[in-house]
């Protein structure tokens, strides 16, 4: 069953702790993406990954990290730096890095701050 | 700035009628148009996209329409059933870099029987 996933669903961070979305995809694809996603607002993009060991920051980057060891991974961390972490956040991946291509999104992980 | 802006923000309809949702933008250069279906808590998934060059494109039920010399795009749903009901996002990419891919913020539609 090819698809991109994300884990867990839900997450809860406590002040001053850093946490770690996971996102992995089996359809072969380059580039994978982070965005957050804010009530009423469009989706923002966090950073992005056109090849293994490889990424730049999007628009959102501070208080985020991401590495990119495999082809199939993209971790994204939320750090303490992060002030306002409470979100949806979306992972998506495409063929390569470039406007033509799809983007497929996975089911999201909602953080939320206790 | 680029931006795309997105009407209304919700909307509610009845089963079976049609609807029009409205994308304006202002991004340049212009690469193409997606419109994307966000079903509540789930990620957004891709309906149609359009280059400059064209100006209709259709899915199902689903016909998306490109005026590239204004700047605007609709997504018309034809008979809508109650599986319609999601938010829809219109994203434009002006560019090849991922950063410059640029998100509505989508319109809510609901679908009530």
């Amino acid at each position: 069953d090819g698809g991109i996933t994300q884990s867990p669903k839900y997450l809860f961070r406590k002040e001053g702790q850093n946490v770690t979305l996971s996102c992995e995809q089996n359809l072969n694809h380059d580039a994978m993406y982070w965005y957050r996603q804010d009530p009423g607002q469009g989706l923002r993009l966090i950073y992005y990954s056109q090849i293994v060991n490889d990424f730049q920051k999007g628009d959102i980057a501070e208080g985020y990290s991401v590495s990119r060891e495999k082809k199939e991974s993209f971790p994204l961390t939320v750090t303490s730096a992060q002030k306002n972490p409470t979100a949806f956040y979306l992972c998506a991946s495409s063929m390569i890095a470039g406007e033509q291509e799809t983007q497929y999104f996975g089911p999201g992980t909602r953080l939320l701050v206790l | 700035k680029n931006q795309v802006e997105q009407s209304p923000q919700s909307l509610i309809i009845l089963e079976g009628k049609n609807c029009t949702l409205q994308c304006n933008y202002t991004v340049s250069p212009f690469s193409n148009l997606r419109w994307y279906k966000q079903d509540t808590g789930r990620g957004p998934v891709s309906l149609t996209i359009m280059t400059f060059s064209e100006n209709t494109k259709s899915n199902g039920r689903y016909t998306a329409t490109l005026d590239a010399d204004t700047k605007q795009s609709s997504l018309h749903i034809t008979a809508s059933q109650l599986s319609d009901s999601a938010s829809y996002i219109c994203v434009v990419s002006a560019g090849s870099s991922a950063s410059k891919i640029i998100f509505g913020s989508g319109t809510r539609l609901s679908i009530r029987p």
